[in-house]
């Protein structure tokens, strides 16, 4: 049962243009919210995250949005750029699981120049 | 500061072997994850330790995996024997405190292959 759902596995887009990834979720008791990046051969890195008590949080070109009544987050990239590429994961956590982080399958975010 | 150090990165081995990965985390970070990352999947945790006992081992396969953090430093994790689905890429990440909130920074893997 995939509790952290990232529906699209690949995103290609234009060098400066916006980014949108999106991620849905069906635990109710998710209360924090993350976004890993993940280059090949390398392990994920975090990228930003959101508190349920929040629905925006902003760090230089990365937002990320969270739409609680419909269990749903975007992390938008604006301007894209092309070291950019990378595989982004999505990730949930409940305060009630020992801080467990579950994560959704990834997007590859291709940025052509 | 040094970043979480795995090994080794790469291992081939034939089903029904064992297999041991080594994890030297963030120093002074109490809390240390294993991930198990299929191709596309993403990263399932294994097993979570604070500091040398164990927090969360509920998707750990139990009957063929083993991990120990024994000086609540460095870990090991073990398959014994191994199976074809075991292939996969082993994550190791740690944490401060491994509270809420708090961010989880991984090592590069182990990329394991059975035969």
């Amino acid at each position: 049962d995939q509790q952290v759902k990232q529906n699209s596995p690949s995103l290609s887009v234009q060098e400066g243009r916006i980014s949108i990834l999106n991620c849905d979720y069906t635990n109710s008791m998710f209360d924090y919210f993350l976004w890993y990046k993940k280059y090949p051969a390398e392990g994920p890195t975090f990228l930003i995250s959101i508190s349920s008590i929040k629905d925006k949080n902003e760090d230089g070109r990365f937002t990320v949005f969270l739409n609680k009544s419909a269990k749903h987050l975007s992390l938008h990239i604006v301007p894209s750029q092309p070291g950019d590429s990378a595989v982004y994961f999505c990730a949930a956590i409940s305060g009630g699981s020992n801080y467990k982080l579950t994560f959704g399958k990834g997007t590859l975010l291709t940025v052509n120049p | 500061e040094a970043g979480v150090a795995q090994s080794p990165r790469y291992k081939i081995i034939e089903k029904r072997q064992s297999v041991a990965f080594w994890c030297n985390p963030i120093s002074g970070h109490a809390t240390l994850y294993w991930y198990q990352q299929i191709l596309g999947q993403g990263p399932k945790l294994l097993i979570q330790f604070q500091n040398n006992g164990v927090v969360d081992d509920s998707q750990l396969p139990k009957d063929r995996f083993s991990a120990e953090r024994l000086k609540g430093v460095d870990s090991t994790l073990k398959i014994q024997p191994a199976k074809l689905e075991d292939s996969a890429v082993y994550l190791c990440a740690s944490s401060l405190e491994g509270g809420n909130q708090e961010t989880q920074y991984f090592g590069p893997g182990t990329r394991l292959l059975v035969l």
